[in-house]
């Protein structure tokens, strides 16, 4: 299978604290993006790191990217109750395909 | 921001009939793609296409589908005859190239209901 994981699943933080969640894949790789999907959304392009890059950054969001052991993971600083959605790391393998992780819930309370 | 636009946002079929999902990708880009999410689950690739012809397929995209470029803005996805296990989220994206570096932007979606 080319799928990897998410985790957590699930989520739940409080606004104003950082919320870390991870991704592991299985293929080489050409770049990983993160998705944001809102409940019952399409999936809104977050950030995008190539496969010889290892860190990226774009407003409150931190990529990081390990390819030695086929992992990334994505920070939200200073998280907003706004960020309450689902996150979906997907990796582009070598056909140019898009292959996506199980995706984290994130719960932010106000 | 250019924005791919689906059409409809919600569509409810009997088993059997044939159904049209209908997409706008991002007016400059070139390659093109449909994912499905079933409810709970991952999202899936299905297919790309380029340059008029399917570039990619997965093992889900069997003979019941085909999509086209019927003109220079749409991009469609057939299901020839709905069954039960093809409800789902489906959505289309593009992307103006290949590259690395290249994200693909999605849409908002279609849900197909099959009753």
């Amino acid at each position: 299978s080319q799928q990897g994981e998410e985790d957590p699943q699930a989520l739940s933080i409080q606004e104003g604290e950082n919320a870390t969640m991870n991704c592991s894949y299985k293929t080489s790789i050409n770049n990983l993006q993160w998705y944001r999907q809102n409940s019952g959304r399409g999936l809104v392009h977050l950030i995008l790191i190539r496969s010889n890059e290892r860190e990226k950054h774009s407003g409150r969001l931190r990529v990081t990217l390990d390819t030695s052991k086929k992992s990334s993971s994505l920070l939200i600083t200073a998280s907003r109750a706004a960020d309450t959605a689902s996150y979906f790391c997907a990796w582009m393998d070598s056909s140019y395909k898009l292959i996506f992780g199980s995706g984290t819930r994130l719960l932010v309370r106000p | 921001e250019p924005e791919v636009t689906q059409t409809p946002s919600h569509q409810v079929t009997q088993m059997g009939q044939e159904v049209i999902l209908r997409c706008v990708p991002i007016s400059n880009h070139l390659y093109f793609y449909w994912y499905r999410q079933i409810l709970g689950q991952k999202v899936e690739f299905l297919v790309s296409f380029y340059n008029n012809e399917i570039s990619e397929k997965s093992e889900i995209f069997d003979d019941q589908f085909s999509v086209e470029r019927p003109d220079g803005s749409n991009f469609t996805l057939k299901i020839r005859s709905t069954k039960l296990e093809d409800s789902a989220m489906y959505f289309c994206a593009s992307s103006a190239d290949r590259g690395s570096d290249q994200p693909q932007h999605f849409g908002d979606g279609t849900r197909l209901s099959i009753l």
